[in-house]
């Protein structure tokens, strides 16, 4: 059963902290997403990486956010220092370049406190 | 710049009717859509698409409807059941090359209760 996996699930940190998250997307599949869930912005693009090359970065805050993909089986978010605003859902997705849709994870429920 | 526009947070249905769900986008160089359902603690599930040669594509009590000249797409739910209370997102996306090619952009989306 082929899903898009992500870790952990729900984050607690202390506003200032680094927070990573971390990604596996469907093997085999080219194309991957970061998404932020909030209630005004809805799903809120803020990174997305083809063939592992980050293609389009602009939603995210550079100063504070990254994303990278070591290798085709791993994404990574890091959040570094984190601030009670970043407290979201943050969702990663997986997908085929010419398939149109994504696969959705289950999400990392983040809280800065 | 929203892109993707659903610009009614919310819609209360009976069971057994119809469901519609608007969604509005402004750029015109989208040539794919698709309809998300999102159910609390969950990640958003793919449910229908249509491509922009199309303005129509039905799948059981699913259909989604393309009007091009007005950028706008439409979500059937016909009848509406109970199970089909969820959060729904439209998206749009670019299939037919560009730096964009695949890039997905999706809108606020549509809280829909259906009541029994």
């Amino acid at each position: 059963d082929a899903r898009v996996t992500q870790t952990p699930r729900h984050k607690v940190t202390e506003m200032g902290q680094e927070v990573t998250m971390r990604c596996q997307p469907i093997l085999g599949h080219n194309t991957v997403f970061w998404y932020r869930q909030t209630m005004m912005q809805g799903l809120e693009l803020l990174a997305y990486f083809r063939n592992r090359a980050p293609l389009d970065d602009s939603g995210m805050p550079k100063d504070r956010f990254s994303a990278e993909m070591p290798d085709a089986t791993l994404a990574t978010l890091k959040i570094q220092p984190s601030e009670p605003r970043d407290s979201a859902v943050y969702f990663c997705a997986s997908g085929l370049v010419g398939g149109g849709e994504a696969f959705f994870g289950q999400g990392t429920r983040l809280t800065v406190v | 710049d929203q892109q993707v526009k659903q610009n009614s947070p919310s819609l209360s249905v009976q069971e057994g009717r119809i469901s519609i769900l608007n969604c509005d986008y402004t750029n015109s160089m989208f040539d794919y859509f698709l309809w998300y359902k999102k159910y609390p603690a969950e990640g958003p599930t793919f449910l229908i698409s249509i491509s922009s040669i199309k303005d129509k594509n039905e799948d059981g009590r699913f259909t989604v409807f393309l009007n091009k000249s007005a950028k706008h797409l439409s979500l059937h739910i016909v009848p509406s059941q109970p199970g089909d209370s969820a959060v729904y997102f439209c998206a749009a996306s670019y299939i037919a090359g560009g730096t964009s090619y695949g890039k997905l952009t999706f809108g606020q989306g549509t809280i829909l209760t259906v009541h029994p």
